[in-house]
């Protein structure tokens, strides 16, 4: 079965860090996805990616956060300068049509700053 | 007020037991709904989609109510391995999904 697969599962890295996260969508999904979850917290949307540009973004997603489509297999999302605040787990999701179809997410990276 | 909002449990049950929980939403503009299961520190698992009235799955019934603004999910003949933190999703004309904070089940022997 086709999934969603991320790199690493579990990052620490200290503040004020920069930490690339790496996710590998469904081949033949077309949209993609980031979500955080802090501990204890429900599921955020942070940004929505199709055909190579940014669709939607959360206001969480401010000018720390980018991501990229750098080949024609992965995703990363990249934060600049880490910060405590930012210890969550980050979920990357892709779907193969936009609105209507169903969401697979990979199993996560943890990241964890100190 | 929260996009989407779910009773967050526990939910404690027999085994074999008949549990059932909803969820509301707030954006009218919501056209799909999705109930996820996640474990413990885990992706969430698509479990069911509801795109009209309900859905149907084995043990696993979903019901939609655009009228009230709410969707339902039972579980009938519960087994220990439906233990989980149950989240309610929904996505408008924006293809995002807005999570519920999720309802925590867990099934005793």
């Amino acid at each position: 079965e086709p999934e969603v697969t991320q790199t690493p599962s579990h990052q620490v890295t200290q503040m004020g860090q920069e930490v690339i996260l790496r996710c590998v969508p469904i081949s033949n999904h077309l949209y993609f996805y980031w979500y955080r979850q802090i501990l204890g917290q429900k599921v955020e949307f942070l940004v929505s990616f199709y055909n190579n540009e940014i669709s939607e973004k959360s206001e969480i997603f401010d000018d720390q956060f980018s991501v990229e489509r750098p080949d024609g297999s992965n995703f990363t999302l990249k934060i600049r300068s880490t910060k405590l605040e930012d210890s969550a787990m980050y979920f990357c999701a892709s779907t193969f049509g936009g609105g209507n179809t169903e969401a697979f997410f990979g199993q996560g990276t943890r990241l964890t700053v100190v | 007020r929260k996009e989407v909002e779910q009773d967050p449990g526990p939910f404690n049950v027999p085994e074999g037991a008949t549990v059932a929980f909803n969820c509301t939403y707030s954006n009218s503009a919501s056209q799909s709904f999705f109930w996820y299961r996640q474990d413990c520190r885990k992706e969430p698992k698509l479990l069911m989609s509801v795109y009209s009235s309900g859905n149907e799955d084995g043990r696993f019934t979903a019901q939609l109510n655009r009228a009230s603004q709410y969707i339902s999910l039972l579980i009938r003949d519960s087994k220990l391995s439906d233990s989980a933190t149950y989240l309610c999703a929904g996505e408008a004309n924006d293809y995002k999904l807005s999570f519920g904070a999720g309802t925590t089940v867990t099934v005793r022997a």
